[in-house]
């Protein structure tokens, strides 16, 4: 089973270019989420999607804006990148419930 | 406002030696408590949960938790550490209510040493 499929692994940027993070689950999950992580601060929530056709800002959205394509697809934009958003992305899928499956991560770094 | 704190960020321990990984949480209902393990260029995986019961619980690769209440706790706990532990821990507590929401910890980076 693929579960929760990101691409692409690993990413640098210039300052101001643009990029789109695609995320797909094979799991037929109504959430997906999508998350940064930097040292020491954890995983925090950028957006989610509580179900197909719905979009929600998280904890961290400024900077960035989301798709959800279908039930499989959630993809996150950087219209113009900045350093600050030099992170690592990881997106996660779940039922009804709490229990998040998360995908293997995006390491992206803007120059 | 709920959140989750892991007091220490770094342990290192020697193989074979007992481990326990601390986690406080802040949340006004009950809680919905979990561990992850993340491995160095992987993503998260789920090590055990609590919804409800049992506050002992027991989760994958020897690991278990225990949930006390009074002091808003879930700490990790494997009696014998193994090098392939050797990654990063988090903790996490789940919200209900509008959308099910996880909030982590800063994470513990485990080291071991032979």
């Amino acid at each position: 089973n693929a579960g929760v499929t990101q691409t692409p692994k690993f990413q640098v940027l210039k300052t101001g270019q643009s990029m789109t993070l695609q995320c797909a689950q094979d799991m037929n999950h109504n959430s997906m989420y999508w998350y940064r992580q930097d040292p020491g601060m954890g995983l925090r929530l950028i957006y989610y999607s509580a179900s197909e056709g719905t979009t929600d800002k998280g904890e961290v959205p400024n900077g960035y804006n989301v798709s959800r394509l279908n039930k499989r697809e959630f993809s996150l934009r950087l219209e113009s990148a900045a350093p600050s958003q030099t992170s690592v992305y990881f997106c996660a899928s779940s039922a009804q419930t709490l229990l998040q499956h998360f995908g293997d991560g995006t390491r992206l770094s803007i120059l | 406002a709920q959140s989750v704190t892991q007091p220490d960020i770094h342990i290192t321990v020697s193989e074979g030696a007992s481990l326990e990984l601390r986690c406080n949480y802040s949340y006004g209902a009950t809680p919905y408590l979990f561990w992850y393990v993340q491995s160095p260029g992987q993503g998260l995986q789920l090590l055990l949960k609590y919804f409800s019961g049992d506050t002992l619980v027991q989760g994958i690769k020897g690991f278990e938790a225990e949930f006390k209440r009074s002091q808003s706790s879930f700490n990790l706990r494997k009696p014998s550490v193994h090098w392939s532990d050797a990654a990063e821990y988090f903790c996490a507590v789940g919200a209900t209510g509008g959308y099910n929401k996880l909030i982590f910890g800063a994470g513990t980076r485990l080291a071991v040493h032979p």
